[in-house]
């Protein structure tokens, strides 16, 4: 069955400090990969994506993830964390061409001034 | 502006009652899809529709239902089948380069 899993509930990093939240995927076939924000009580506003092609995606707000198919790993990474970045993160794939999506549990980052 | 429109932001059901949440887009996009978000937890697929007037169940579509008459509007109605609608539910659309995108979200309180 297919499955996102974000190990970590919540993250703390300092402003200024580097940032990566980790996602794990199962999925038998070529996954379609995406990253969303959600400040409290918004919609979900996309970071970026993978289809195919480099392994390595850039997106919005200096935002840019890996895509590791060996390890069924896609982990979003951020080199200097912003005040404005403390929101929640999640991870999903996206099945067949309908392209459901299946969702992480989402990680909640906090940033300490 | 472009861009996917959900209403109304809150809503209150009393037991027994049906409630339609609003979904409209005018993004030209074909494929809708409905989630449902509950504290604590990723989203939940309830229906999707990649064309007008076809439909599919997702993961969690007991007690909802939905229909898809016009391209722009995809209505959610939240029964009275459904036990526990307490929850934040989002529409998205998706578009020909395969990017999904969000709505605000509508909260649904049942009181």
């Amino acid at each position: 069955a297919q499955s996102v899993t974000q190990p970590d509930i919540h993250i703390t990093v300092s402003e200024g400090a580097s940032l990566e939240l980790r996602c794990n995927y199962s999925y038998g076939a070529t996954p379609y990969l995406f990253w969303y924000v959600q400040s409290p009580g918004q919609g979900l506003q996309l970071l970026l994506k993978y289809f195919s092609g480099d392994t390595l995606v850039q997106g919005i707000k200096g935002f840019e993830a890996e895509f590791k198919r060996s390890q069924s790993s896609f982990n979003l990474r951020k080199p200097s964390v912003h005040w404005s970045d403390a929101a929640e993160y999640f991870c999903a794939v996206g099945v067949d061409s309908s392209y459901k999506l299946i969702f992480g549990s989402g990680t909640r980052l906090l940033v300490r001034p | 502006d472009g861009g996917i429109t959900q209403s109304p932001k809150y809503l209150f059901r009393k037991e027994g009652q049906n409630v339609t949440l609003s979904c409209e887009q005018n993004l030209n996009h074909d494929a809708m899809y409905w989630y449902r978000q509950d504290p604590g937890q990723g989203l939940r697929l309830i229906y999707y529709s990649q064309i007008v007037n076809d439909f599919q169940k997702g993961d969690i579509a007991e007690g909802y239902s939905v229909s898809r008459e016009k391209k722009e509007s995809f209505p959610l109605t939240v029964t009275s089948a459904q036990k526990n609608p307490t929850a934040f539910y989002l529409c998205a659309s998706k578009n020909t380069g395969n990017t999904i995108y969000f709505g605000e979200g509508s909260w649904l309180t049942v009181v």
